[in-house]
Protein backbone atom coordinates (compact mmCIF):
# COMPACT_ATOMS: atom_id res chain seq x y z
CA UNK A 1 0.00 0.00 0.00
CA UNK A 2 0.96 3.31 -0.66
CA UNK A 3 2.58 5.32 2.68
CA UNK A 4 3.42 9.00 2.60
CA UNK A 5 4.99 9.83 6.13
CA UNK A 6 5.21 12.99 7.20
CA UNK A 7 7.66 13.81 10.04
CA UNK A 8 9.61 16.81 11.88
CA UNK A 9 7.27 19.43 12.60
CA UNK A 10 6.83 21.54 15.97
CA UNK A 11 6.93 24.83 17.75
CA UNK A 12 9.34 27.49 16.47
CA UNK A 13 10.13 30.79 16.52
CA UNK A 14 9.74 33.35 14.24
CA UNK A 15 12.73 33.95 12.24
CA UNK A 16 13.47 30.35 12.91
CA UNK A 17 14.13 27.18 10.86
CA UNK A 18 12.74 23.93 10.61
CA UNK A 19 13.34 21.04 7.84
CA UNK A 20 10.45 18.50 7.79
CA UNK A 21 10.06 15.12 6.02
CA UNK A 22 8.42 12.57 4.30
CA UNK A 23 8.97 8.85 4.08
CA UNK A 24 7.38 7.16 0.86
CA UNK A 25 6.77 3.56 0.12
CA UNK A 26 4.44 1.49 -1.91
CA UNK A 27 4.82 3.16 -5.65
CA UNK A 28 8.05 3.97 -7.70
CA UNK A 29 8.78 7.33 -5.77
CA UNK A 30 11.62 8.04 -8.81
CA UNK A 31 8.92 8.21 -11.07
CA UNK A 32 6.78 10.22 -8.72
CA UNK A 33 6.57 14.56 -8.80
CA UNK A 34 6.78 15.51 -5.07
CA UNK A 35 4.54 18.67 -3.82
CA UNK A 36 3.61 19.95 -0.29
CA UNK A 37 0.90 21.53 0.37
CA UNK A 38 -0.11 23.53 3.45
CA UNK A 39 -3.29 24.01 5.16
CA UNK A 40 -3.60 27.07 8.45
CA UNK A 41 -6.00 26.00 10.80
CA UNK A 42 -9.58 26.43 9.84
CA UNK A 43 -8.41 27.49 6.35
CA UNK A 44 -8.01 26.12 2.81
CA UNK A 45 -5.51 24.30 0.59
CA UNK A 46 -2.55 26.51 -0.47
CA UNK A 47 0.06 24.94 -2.53
CA UNK A 48 3.70 25.25 -1.11
CA UNK A 49 5.91 23.45 -3.37
CA UNK A 50 6.76 21.18 -6.35
CA UNK A 51 9.75 19.12 -7.66
CA UNK A 52 10.19 16.78 -10.51
CA UNK A 53 11.62 13.84 -11.26
CA UNK A 54 15.33 13.07 -12.54
CA UNK A 55 14.58 13.03 -16.62
CA UNK A 56 13.25 16.40 -16.21
CA UNK A 57 16.25 18.05 -13.96
CA UNK A 58 14.54 18.07 -10.45
CA UNK A 59 13.19 20.86 -11.36
CA UNK A 60 11.35 23.23 -8.75
CA UNK A 61 8.70 25.10 -8.14
CA UNK A 62 7.14 27.27 -5.23
CA UNK A 63 4.60 29.86 -4.49
CA UNK A 64 4.90 33.34 -4.14
CA UNK A 65 4.35 33.38 -0.55
CA UNK A 66 7.37 31.02 0.20
CA UNK A 67 9.77 31.93 -2.51
CA UNK A 68 13.38 32.46 -1.51
CA UNK A 69 12.49 30.75 2.09
CA UNK A 70 11.56 27.48 1.56
CA UNK A 71 13.28 24.53 -0.16
CA UNK A 72 12.43 21.34 -1.43
CA UNK A 73 14.27 18.47 -1.99
CA UNK A 74 14.47 15.09 -2.50
CA UNK A 75 16.54 12.17 -2.79
CA UNK A 76 15.47 8.84 -4.74
CA UNK A 77 17.50 6.23 -2.79
CA UNK A 78 15.83 6.65 -0.06
CA UNK A 79 12.90 7.68 -1.25
CA UNK A 80 12.27 10.71 0.98
CA UNK A 81 11.06 14.49 -0.07
CA UNK A 82 11.88 17.21 2.41
CA UNK A 83 11.36 20.71 2.74
CA UNK A 84 13.62 22.90 4.09
CA UNK A 85 12.03 26.47 6.05
CA UNK A 86 14.03 29.24 7.00
CA UNK A 87 13.14 32.59 8.43
CA UNK A 88 9.61 30.97 9.29
CA UNK A 89 7.05 33.84 9.63
CA UNK A 90 3.55 33.25 12.21
CA UNK A 91 1.68 33.09 8.84
CA UNK A 92 3.79 29.28 8.08
CA UNK A 93 1.42 27.88 11.13
CA UNK A 94 -0.10 25.02 9.32
CA UNK A 95 -0.64 21.45 8.68
CA UNK A 96 1.79 20.79 6.04
CA UNK A 97 1.12 17.49 3.63
CA UNK A 98 3.51 15.73 1.58
CA UNK A 99 1.88 14.67 -1.53
CA UNK A 100 2.89 12.30 -4.72
CA UNK A 101 2.06 11.62 -8.64
CA UNK A 102 2.62 12.70 -11.96
CA UNK A 103 0.99 15.38 -13.36
CA UNK A 104 -0.79 15.97 -10.35
CA UNK A 105 -1.33 14.81 -6.19
CA UNK A 106 -2.69 11.49 -6.11
CA UNK A 107 -1.27 10.31 -2.76
CA UNK A 108 -1.34 12.32 0.22
CA UNK A 109 0.43 11.69 3.66
CA UNK A 110 -1.67 12.46 7.07
CA UNK A 111 0.47 15.69 7.98
CA UNK A 112 2.67 16.91 10.21
CA UNK A 113 1.87 20.05 12.07
CA UNK A 114 4.46 23.58 12.00
CA UNK A 115 3.85 25.98 14.40
CA UNK A 116 5.80 29.25 14.55
CA UNK A 117 5.03 31.45 17.53
CA UNK A 118 6.97 33.69 20.05
CA UNK B 1 0.10 33.69 -11.54
CA UNK B 2 -3.58 31.98 -11.98
CA UNK B 3 -6.14 32.58 -9.83
CA UNK B 4 -8.67 29.76 -9.00
CA UNK B 5 -12.36 31.19 -7.96
CA UNK B 6 -14.88 28.30 -6.76
CA UNK B 7 -18.18 29.01 -6.25
CA UNK B 8 -20.37 28.99 -4.04
CA UNK B 9 -18.48 28.74 -0.87
CA UNK B 10 -21.00 26.59 0.75
CA UNK B 11 -24.04 24.74 -0.09
CA UNK B 12 -26.97 23.13 2.02
CA UNK B 13 -28.10 20.24 -0.01
CA UNK B 14 -30.30 17.50 0.86
CA UNK B 15 -29.60 13.90 0.32
CA UNK B 16 -30.56 12.27 -2.58
CA UNK B 17 -30.39 15.99 -4.62
CA UNK B 18 -28.10 16.76 -7.65
CA UNK B 19 -25.20 20.03 -6.96
CA UNK B 20 -22.64 21.26 -8.92
CA UNK B 21 -20.33 23.53 -7.53
CA UNK B 22 -17.93 25.73 -10.17
CA UNK B 23 -14.38 26.53 -10.32
CA UNK B 24 -12.67 29.41 -12.72
CA UNK B 25 -9.71 29.48 -13.51
CA UNK B 26 -8.41 33.01 -14.42
CA UNK B 27 -6.58 32.53 -17.63
CA UNK B 28 -6.88 29.32 -19.72
CA UNK B 29 -5.67 26.07 -18.00
CA UNK B 30 -7.27 23.44 -21.14
CA UNK B 31 -7.85 20.16 -18.76
CA UNK B 32 -5.57 20.53 -16.29
CA UNK B 33 -7.71 20.61 -13.65
CA UNK B 34 -8.54 18.31 -10.22
CA UNK B 35 -11.09 18.28 -7.68
CA UNK B 36 -10.25 17.12 -4.06
CA UNK B 37 -12.77 16.01 -0.98
CA UNK B 38 -11.61 17.13 2.52
CA UNK B 39 -13.54 15.81 5.58
CA UNK B 40 -12.45 17.23 8.68
CA UNK B 41 -9.33 15.59 10.27
CA UNK B 42 -8.67 14.16 6.93
CA UNK B 43 -6.55 14.48 4.40
CA UNK B 44 -7.48 15.38 0.66
CA UNK B 45 -8.85 12.70 -1.45
CA UNK B 46 -8.28 13.08 -5.15
CA UNK B 47 -11.73 12.62 -6.80
CA UNK B 48 -11.21 14.17 -10.79
CA UNK B 49 -7.86 14.36 -12.58
CA UNK B 50 -7.45 16.69 -15.65
CA UNK B 51 -10.68 18.00 -15.71
CA UNK B 52 -13.46 14.73 -16.10
CA UNK B 53 -11.84 11.76 -15.04
CA UNK B 54 -12.46 9.53 -11.79
CA UNK B 55 -10.58 8.17 -9.66
CA UNK B 56 -10.04 4.89 -8.38
CA UNK B 57 -12.79 3.96 -6.05
CA UNK B 58 -14.29 7.49 -6.80
CA UNK B 59 -17.88 6.55 -6.90
CA UNK B 60 -19.38 7.10 -10.29
CA UNK B 61 -22.06 10.03 -8.74
CA UNK B 62 -19.31 12.40 -9.16
CA UNK B 63 -18.84 13.60 -12.48
CA UNK B 64 -16.07 16.64 -13.29
CA UNK B 65 -16.62 18.53 -16.34
CA UNK B 66 -15.32 21.82 -18.49
CA UNK B 67 -12.28 23.21 -20.49
CA UNK B 68 -10.38 26.35 -20.77
CA UNK B 69 -11.51 28.22 -17.63
CA UNK B 70 -14.76 27.12 -16.90
CA UNK B 71 -15.26 23.77 -14.51
CA UNK B 72 -17.81 22.00 -12.62
CA UNK B 73 -17.54 19.08 -10.34
CA UNK B 74 -21.48 17.71 -10.21
CA UNK B 75 -22.59 14.96 -7.56
CA UNK B 76 -25.42 13.01 -8.44
CA UNK B 77 -27.53 12.12 -5.98
CA UNK B 78 -25.77 13.29 -2.36
CA UNK B 79 -25.21 10.80 0.12
CA UNK B 80 -24.45 11.88 3.74
CA UNK B 81 -20.90 10.88 3.03
CA UNK B 82 -20.77 13.30 1.11
CA UNK B 83 -20.62 16.10 3.33
CA UNK B 84 -17.23 18.08 2.76
CA UNK B 85 -15.01 20.75 1.48
CA UNK B 86 -14.37 20.54 -2.54
CA UNK B 87 -11.47 21.82 -3.61
CA UNK B 88 -10.39 22.45 -7.00
CA UNK B 89 -6.47 22.61 -8.37
CA UNK B 90 -4.50 23.76 -11.21
CA UNK B 91 -2.37 21.09 -12.18
CA UNK B 92 0.40 19.48 -14.71
CA UNK B 93 1.92 23.30 -14.60
CA UNK B 94 2.85 25.28 -11.72
CA UNK B 95 1.97 27.07 -9.57
CA UNK B 96 -0.30 24.48 -8.55
CA UNK B 97 -2.99 26.55 -7.42
CA UNK B 98 -6.06 25.74 -5.07
CA UNK B 99 -9.15 27.24 -5.36
CA UNK B 100 -10.55 28.34 -1.92
CA UNK B 101 -12.99 25.76 -1.68
CA UNK B 102 -16.74 24.48 -1.64
CA UNK B 103 -18.48 23.26 1.84
CA UNK B 104 -20.64 21.07 1.26
CA UNK B 105 -23.82 20.33 3.94
CA UNK B 106 -26.69 18.24 4.35
CA UNK B 107 -29.54 19.59 5.04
Amino acid sequence: AVQLVESGGGLVQPKESLKISCAASGFTFSNAAMYWVRQAPGKGLEWVARIRTKPNNYATYYADSVKGRFTISRDDSKSMVYLQMDNLKTEDTAMYYCTAGGGYPEYWGQGVMVTVSS
Amino acid sequence: NIVMTQSPKSMSISVGDRVTMNCKASQNVGNNIAWYQQKPGQSPKLLIYYASNRYTGVPDRFTGGGYGTDFTLTINSVQAEDAAFYYCQRIYNSPNTFGAGTKLELK
